[in-house]
């Protein structure tokens, strides 16, 4: 049972938008940044949001973050076959003193 | 260019303790502002965190497995060890390291830590 809650799964057809929520508590999503990393099959994490709604270069602007309280939802406009992928989100918990992480939430671009 | 390669045995027994390397490059441990972070992933479930080390000698543990963790840093060497005691077979996962980055603050602090870059990871086995 991971500590941040997101959907399993979440699926769009090319060109549509697609939102995966996180949602969380006062002791991590509501006090502290929340990250976004994209996992395509067979590969590493990659940081796809940072701070909430920061994106790394090199990450296309179809992808953006946002936060309100102690939920957080990604965003992905314009979809793409090559978004495929697992996506997680993650942020430190005050109470924990450590790491959280969402359970993660497989797109599939049908 | 920043790059982490984590190493260590595929296949460990049961009871036996794990002993992971992560050799970075790009870096350094000894750079203000700077970590690097454990992070372990069994087949088809969710990332999981574990321990993490800043540019000072301060650590950071999961609670769930703090008593089974600890973690080291080499800065001569820019490697990062981890261990784990009483290995079992939930244990089994791709570990990775991370990199991590900071934000210096107004009030002279290092903030807002996040994992950045992260390794291509190593499939660890626990079985008889």
């Amino acid at each position: 049972q991971s500590v941040l809650t997101q959907p399993p799964s979440a699926s769009g057809t090319p060109g549509q938008r697609v939102t995966i929520s996180c949602s969380g508590s006062s002791s991590n999503i509501g006090s502290n940044h929340v990250y976004w990393y994209q996992q395509l099959p067979g590969t590493a994490p990659k940081l796809l949001i940072y701070r909430n709604s920061q994106r790394p270069s090199g990450v296309p602007d179809r992808f953006s973050g946002s936060k309100s309280g102690t939920s957080t939802s990604l965003a992905v406009s314009g979809l793409r076959s090559e978004d495929e992928a697992d996506y997680y989100c993650a942020a430190w918990d005050d109470s924990l003193s450590g790491w959280v992480f969402g359970g993660g939430t497989k797109l599939t671009v049908l | 260019q920043i790059t982490l390669k984590e190493s260590g045995p595929t296949l460990v027994k049961p009871t036996q303790t794990l002993t992971l390397t992560c050799a970075f490059s790009g870096f350094s441990l000894s750079t203000s502002g700077v970590g690097v972070g454990w992070i372990r992933q069994p087949p088809g479930k969710a990332l999981e965190w574990l321990a993490l080390t800043y540019w000072t000698d301060d650590t950071r543990y999961s609670p769930s497995l703090k008593s089974r963790l600890t973690i080291a840093k080499d800065t001569s060497k820019n490697q990062v060890v981890l261990t784990m005691t009483n290995m079992e077979p939930v244990d089994t996962a791709t570990y990775y390291c991370a990199h991590m980055e900071s934000s210096y603050d107004s009030s002279g602090y290092y903030t807002n830590w996040y994992f950045d870059l992260w390794g291509r990871g190593t499939l660890v086995t626990v079985s008889a």
